[in-house]
């Protein structure tokens, strides 16, 4: 199958500081990767797309300079918060669909991360 | 532009009853159409998918979906439900292969023994 994974699976900061979040595909390369938002009880809500080495495609009302995308290589793409407040405490997932057969028109999750925000 | 609409937020079936939820979209192009599931405090995983292949499509955990272009509705079905399919649903569209993703609000099953 086709497998994404993120690190951290959870994460608690002070109000102020940055947060790294990675995504991995781990069998496959990730052509494109998406980062999602998602608030309890509700839907998941698309932030940015990202292709490889370029810069992501940010959703209207998405502060880039806040939620900074960097998809440096065909397997890595990653979050940083910046400057984290508590109304930045969610659930982060990304996703990632790639260039091989059955992964093109498919996007795979990874298990998300929880970041909260003290 | 595209949307998706899951009809009921909840719903609710006997083990062994069958499961229905409901989804339609919008697309002013061919769509891509996809099921996932998420259990709590998971990531999405994918059920199954409709690419114009055939419209009826099996996924995963015994579930299917039949594509309905005239009614413009992607339903997923299981024949018998399971305690271990209770789980959050989620029906999205996609205009291209691999593409962003509109999301339908999710429909929660609950599974009663």
């Amino acid at each position: 199958g086709a497998v994404v994974s993120q690190h951290p699976s959870r994460v608690i900061c002070k109000s102020g500081t940055s947060v790294k979040i990675e995504c991995r595909s781990l069998d496959f390369q990730a052509t494109t990767m998406f980062w999602y938002r998602q608030f309890p009880k509700k839907s998941l809500m698309l932030m940015a797309t990202s292709n490889e080495g370029s810069k992501a495609t940010y959703e209207q009302g998405v502060e880039k300079d806040k939620f900074l995308i960097n998809h440096a290589s065909l397997t890595l793409s990653t979050l940083t918060v910046t400057s984290a407040h508590p109304e930045d405490s969610s659930f982060y997932i990304c996703s990632a669909s790639g260039g091989r057969a059955g992964v093109t028109d498919t996007q795979y999750f990874g298990p998300g991360t929880r970041l909260t925000v003290l | 532009a595209q949307s998706v609409t899951q009809l009921g937020s909840h719903v609710s079936v006997s083990e062994g009853a069958l499961v229905l939820l409901r989804c339609n979209y919008s697309s002013s192009v061919p769509p891509y159409l996809f099921w996932y599931v998420q259990y709590p405090n998971q990531g999405l995983q994918l059920l199954l998918k409709y690419t114009s292949a055939a419209t009826l499509v099996k996924g995963i955990n015994g579930f299917e979906a039949e594509f309905k272009k005239s009614e413009t509705s992607f339903h997923l079905t299981k024949p018998s439900a399971h305690m271990s399919d209770a789980a959050e649903y989620f029906c999205a569209v996609s205009r291209n292969q691999g593409g962003k993703l509109i999301f339908g609000q999710g429909t929660e099953l609950s599974v009663k023994p």
